[in-house]
């Protein structure tokens, strides 16, 4: 069964750390381009970031509002995606998904939709 | 953030149709690919449409994409009571170089 399974949410204070994970099955991860989405409360989805495949050279990138602050990595041994999250602020409050991309156009670019959703993985910042 | 611009509700009568639109601007949706995501709360988003018209296996016609300029629109035929739900267009944008989500459409099944 293709699953993804998130882990590593909680509760932290303003300027702390944390590291998500993103369990992959039933598929090959290095075969896919990865996304990280959230959700805060009472809003809408925001798009977090995306990990290329070793065609794209491994490439990363970011959405404004975690740019420079988060790190996105992958290890296919582990058959794993990560989310290092750094100097969080209390707008970061948001349940965290990561999703896979599958579909790509006739040059192997994504044709940027996400067919499988891992169930979330809540983050709260407050003091 | 969002640039895609969605209304925030539209509702109507079981097996009625309804379309929901999402406006973009010219850095995006013209000459991206435009995807489709329905949200029941507390539930993971589900793809219903990709590259502006294609759907998933899996997904029946009643739903359906369609993309002009620079909107795009869902529509859903044969409204049912499980069809409510956060509907959310999203498409990359070349200038920002980013994805960019809609700001969601809840709809009503009445």
């Amino acid at each position: 069964e293709v699953q993804l399974v998130e882990s590593g949410g909680g509760l932290v204070q303003p300027g702390g750390s944390l590291r998500l994970s993103c369990a992959v099955s039933g598929f090959t991860l290095s075969d896919h381009y990865m996304d990280w989405v959230r959700q805060a409360p009472g809003k809408g989805l925001e798009w977090v970031g995306r990990s290329r495949t070793k065609n794209k050279k491994y490439s990363i990138t970011y959405g404004a509002s975690v740019k420079g602050r988060f790190t996105i990595s992958r290890d296919e041994s582990r058959k794993s995606l990560y989310l290092q999250m750094n100097s969080l602020k209390t707008e970061d409050t948001a349940m965290y998904y990561c999703s896979r991309l599958p579909y790509y156009d006739t040059d192997g670019d994504s044709l940027d939709a996400a067919d499988i959703w891992g169930q979330g993985t809540m983050v709260t910042v407050s003091s | 953030q969002s640039v895609l611009t969605q209304p925030p509700s539209v509702s109507a009568a079981p097996g009625q149709k309804v379309t929901i639109s999402c406006s973009g601007s010219t850095s995006n949706i013209p000459n991206n690919h435009v995807s489709w995501y329905q949200r029941v709360p507390g539930t993971a988003p589900k793809l219903l449409i990709y590259d502006n018209n294609e759907r998933p296996s899996g997904i029946p016609a009643r739903f359906s994409g369609s993309k002009s300029a620079t909107s795009a629109t869902l529509g859903i035929t044969g409204l049912q009571a499980g069809d409510e739900a956060d509907y959310y267009c999203a498409s990359w944008d070349s200038s920002l170089k980013i994805v960019l989500f809609g700001g969601g459409t809840r709809l009503t099944v009445l």
